[in-house]
């Protein structure tokens, strides 16, 4: 089945760093969507990409779908102590297509 | 609105006795999923459920898991024979296009 390979596992970075995770695949999907968990919660997504080469922000974060549509990266500037959570990537077939895949997730601590 | 709800928040059994945890979706989302986060760890796809379709059940992990979804809404994970790596939160989607999943806070199971 389909794949996602999301890197880095891990960050821990200095409040303020920005922050730079990824993910890629062998297959080709036709969205990218980007959700952040919090401790105790349920993932919410943040950033919803539905076109190859489109970049997206969303105050201090930001996305972009790669070109060859098999990759995605999601940027986070000035890091600040409330970003520390778990953030995943998935990627969809398109609308009532089916369930997307998911990365396992890049875990983020932040440092004050 | 009210957003996806799942019942009970915390569950704690001991093993071999079955279990039912509860998933309340967002009215009117068509799509439904059921997910697994051992701690730390990734979500581990469970089942999904869109509209009147068979229900795609490739990710259950064994016949102890079902799951049934009455009148196109509410939704509820069987656990039979509850084993201790049955243990993790069991995380409920909703979503109106099967893209945008919107989370439920989970259910996080004990098994002793």
């Amino acid at each position: 089945g389909q794949q996602l390979n999301q890197s880095p596992q891990s960050m821990f970075i200095q409040e303020g760093e920005d922050v730079s995770m990824n993910c890629t695949s062998s297959s080709i999907f036709n969205t990218w969507l980007w959700y952040k968990q919090d401790p105790g919660e349920g993932p919410v997504l943040l950033i919803a990409l539905y076109k190859a080469g489109e970049l997206t922000s969303n105050g201090r974060l930001t996305a972009q779908f790669g070109i060859t549509r098999k990759d995605s990266f999601l940027n986070i500037s000035a890091s600040i102590p409330s970003d520390v959570g778990i953030y995943f990537c998935a990627g969809g077939r398109g609308t009532n297509a089916g369930k997307s895949t998911f990365g396992d997730g890049t875990t983020l601590t932040v440092k004050p | 609105g009210a957003g996806v709800s799942q019942s009970p928040s915390n569950k704690v059994t001991e093993k071999g006795k079955d279990v039912e945890l509860r998933c309340d979706p967002i009215s009117g989302h068509t799509a439904l999923y059921w997910y697994r986060q051992s701690l730390g760890q990734g979500l581990e796809f469970l089942i999904y459920f869109q509209g009147n379709s068979a229900p795609d059940k490739s990710g259950l992990p064994s016949d102890r898991f079902s799951a049934e979804r009455t009148g196109g809404s509410v939704s509820t994970l069987t656990i039979q024979r509850t084993q201790q790596e049955d243990s993790a939160v069991y995380l409920c989607a909703s979503s109106f296009n099967s893209e945008t999943q919107y989370f439920g806070p989970g259910t996080r199971l004990l098994v002793l």
